[in-house]
């Protein structure tokens, strides 16, 4: 079984800061995921990326396939970014099915 | 498109006592998914549903049983309700390697 673990649990920032969020994992995978918690407990995809790195305006998302490491960042942090971010990677063999990290909790002070 | 719904959004049960939480997608995706969320855990899996007529138990799926349908909708049922089962229920489901998910359920048996 694969192990998903997150740094930091909890993270405060200031506005405009730039945020860094880690995942490593214990079993080999092909793709992983990030997700955002919004405060009202809704859930959003944000990337699947198997290599290198993704871009989806200020958050990029890296992933180091052989050291089983990923990293959210997030230039020029909003309030409006304050949400859970969530880590997952692939369960039993199935790509459909994830297990998921226990989040950092990210809180943008104005 | 509304995506994925889910009903009811709230439910107090009483311990013993049957419900069926209700999901529907719009987006004529083959893989649908139940998941609960408890404090300090990450996202578990409790079934899945990889395409229609198929339903497959996941990490923890003692006390539940699902139905699938059709293609939209993926409903869960709890039997007989325990206090462990307290909880905020989220279906999902998953095209073009993201996952989309409903609003969640937040489940209280007392």
């Amino acid at each position: 079984k694969n192990e998903v673990e997150q740094s930091p649990q909890n993270l405060t920032a200031q506005e405009g800061e730039f945020i860094t969020i880690n995942c490593s994992y214990s079993v080999g995978i092909s793709a992983l995921h990030w997700l955002q918690q919004h405060p009202g407990g809704g859930i959003v995809s944000l990337f699947m990326l198997s290599s290198g790195k993704k871009k989806h305006g200020r958050l990029i998302a890296t992933i180091n396939i052989q050291e089983k490491h990923s990293s959210l960042h997030i230039t020029a942090s909003h309030p409006r970014d304050s949400a859970v971010y969530i880590c997952a990677v692939p369960y039993g063999g199935s790509q459909g099915n994830l297990i998921f990290g226990k989040g950092t909790k990210l809180s943008v002070k104005p | 498109n509304a995506g994925v719904t889910q009903t009811p959004k709230f439910q107090v049960l009483k311990t013993g006592q049957s419900m069926t939480l209700q999901c529907a997608q719009d987006m004529n995706h083959n893989s649908m998914y139940w998941y609960r969320q408890d404090p300090g855990m990450g996202l578990r899996l409790i079934y899945y549903s990889a395409s229609e007529g198929t339903t497959d138990k996941g990490e923890v799926p003692n006390g539940y049983n699902v139905s699938r349908l059709n293609k939209r909708e993926f409903s869960l049922r709890l039997e007989s309700a325990a206090p462990s089962q307290t909880s905020v229920y989220f279906c999902a489901s998953s095209g073009g390697g993201l996952k989309y998910f409903g609003p969640g359920t937040r489940l209280l048996v007392l």
